[in-house]
């Protein structure tokens, strides 16, 4: 079955590490995005890419970053220059332009000690 | 930039009873979309509107797009506890997809 695969579903950090969140999709898709979503809150956008070796920043860019070296990959670091890692990251990916639908990966639970 | 409010941020519905979300833009959207996230879930993706005024159904779920194309809301009737989750309406352009806040259902049996 198609779908987005990410990795780890959780994962603690201590602080001042660097972590790196994958996401891997065989949809064929073209574009890629990476949100953050916090307890009660709705989901903000990171980056998104629409194709590959192009990226660009969200809403909230700062203390991540990512790359697109391969069409099926779009990970994620997140940096220790995030002031407040702590969140569910979810990954998802859109076939091509225009109002497509938006396939969700099952997100990664990141936690900072 | 734009944004996309959503109301209420909460509802808590005795099962059976109707629920409604809506979702307020400030700017005309081209289009609109829902989203359903069960508790600790991903969102899934329910429906899209597009035209003026549309109204679409699915078995219990009515959506509607406001005439103007800056509303939108979602209509639940008679609420079984599988509804149980957080709704979201989301904006989508080109590439981007802002979404609204989210409202939370609880469903009590």
């Amino acid at each position: 079955d198609g779908g987005i695969t990410q990795s780890p579903k959780y994962l603690f950090r201590k602080e001042g590490q660097n972590v790196t969140l994958s996401c891997e999709q065989n949809l064929n898709h073209d574009a890629m995005y990476w949100y953050r979503q916090d307890p009660g809150q709705g989901l903000r956008l990171i980056y998104y890419s629409q194709i590959v070796n192009d990226f660009q920043k969200g809403d909230i860019a700062e203390g991540y970053s990512v790359s697109r070296e391969k069409k099926e990959s779009f990970p994620l670091t997140v940096t220790s220059a995030q002031k407040n890692p702590t969140a569910f990251y979810l990954c998802a990916s859109t076939q091509g332009t225009g109002a497509n639908v938006l396939t969700f990966g099952a997100g990664s639970r990141l936690t900072v000690l | 930039g734009q944004q996309v409010m959503q109301i209420p941020q909460y509802q808590h519905v005795q099962e059976g009873e109707d629920f409604t979300t809506y979702c307020n833009s400030s700017t005309t959207l081209s289009n609109i979309q829902w989203y359903k996230q069960r508790p600790g879930g991903h969102p899934v993706f329910l429906i899209q509107l597009v035209k003026s005024g549309e109204v679409k159904k699915q078995k219990r779920l009515t959506f509607q797009f406001g005439e103007a194309k800056k509303n939108s809301s979602l209509h639940i009737t008679a609420t079984q506890t599988t509804d149980v989750g957080t709704y979201f309406c989301a904006a989508s352009g080109t590439y981007k997809y802002i979404f609204g806040t989210g409202t939370r259902l609880k469903v009590l049996a």
